[in-house]
């Protein structure tokens, strides 16, 4: 358990609307990331922060966007959703001492 | 573009046999291979990593191959168990990035 907390766990929602997807740590790591897990694709990263309010995009960031305002939290906003955007989202950080990512129990998103 | 590929996507293996995973990749770039297992519901755990100074890492039951010239990697399982019955992702990283296989998943069969 690396001390991450995904909220909500499971959520549908219609699509045009937007949804926030919460990251939450306890153990002031620096890197957080965002992935999302489709069948055929494995893990793919959405976005990644290195700090507080520095954020970069990964490989399949269109239609996401993300905020770090403090250091153990990392939102991921779909501003608009859409039914390709289903999926489950991960979030996972980054230890200091190691090379390791860990990642939090996930995030089921249906968009219909 | 794939920048690690997974094989074989299923897999499935009786109880006591060794199940066998393979990953390729083409960035030599790459310093640090891990191996996640990921069971239904969960998030990936990390199970064993290797880094590219090493052809071997073992782990219990659990064995990273490397082979730096050929640029692939492979998790051996031995002595494989129903419990092993989960989602297995291979991975590589350099820096602050991580890529990641497509997954296979093996069922070991009682």
């Amino acid at each position: 358990d690396a001390g991450i907390t995904q909220s909500p766990r499971h959520k549908v929602t219609e699509t045009g609307t937007p949804v926030t997807l919460r990251c939450h740590q306890t153990e002031n790591h620096r890197y957080m990331y965002w992935y999302r897990q489709d069948p055929g694709h494995g893990l793919r990263l959405i976005h990644y922060s290195y700090g507080v309010k520095d954020t970069d995009k990964g490989e399949v960031s269109d239609g996401y966007s993300v905020s770090r305002s403090k250091t153990e939290d990392f939102l991921l906003t779909l501003e608009s959703a859409t039914s390709s955007q289903t999926s489950v989202y991960f979030c996972a950080i980054r230890t200091a001492a190691g090379n390791t990512i860990y990642f939090g129990e996930g995030s089921w998103l249906t968009v219909v | 573009q794939q920048q690690v590929k997974q094989s074989p996507q299923s897999l499935i293996v009786q109880k006591g046999g060794i199940s066998i995973i393979n990953c390729a990749y083409e960035n030599t770039a790459f310093d640090y291979f891990p191996w996640y297992q990921q069971f239904p519901g969960k998030g990936p755990a990390l199970l064993i990593a290797i880094r590219p100074d090493v052809s071997e890492k073992k782990e219990g039951r659990f064995t990273i191959s490397f082979n730096k010239s050929a640029k692939q990697f492979s998790l051996h399982i031995m002595d494989s168990q129903p419990g092993d019955s989960a989602t297995y992702f291979c991975a590589a990283s350099t820096g602050n990035q991580f890529y990641f296989g497509t997954g296979t998943s093996l069922t070991v069969i009682p």
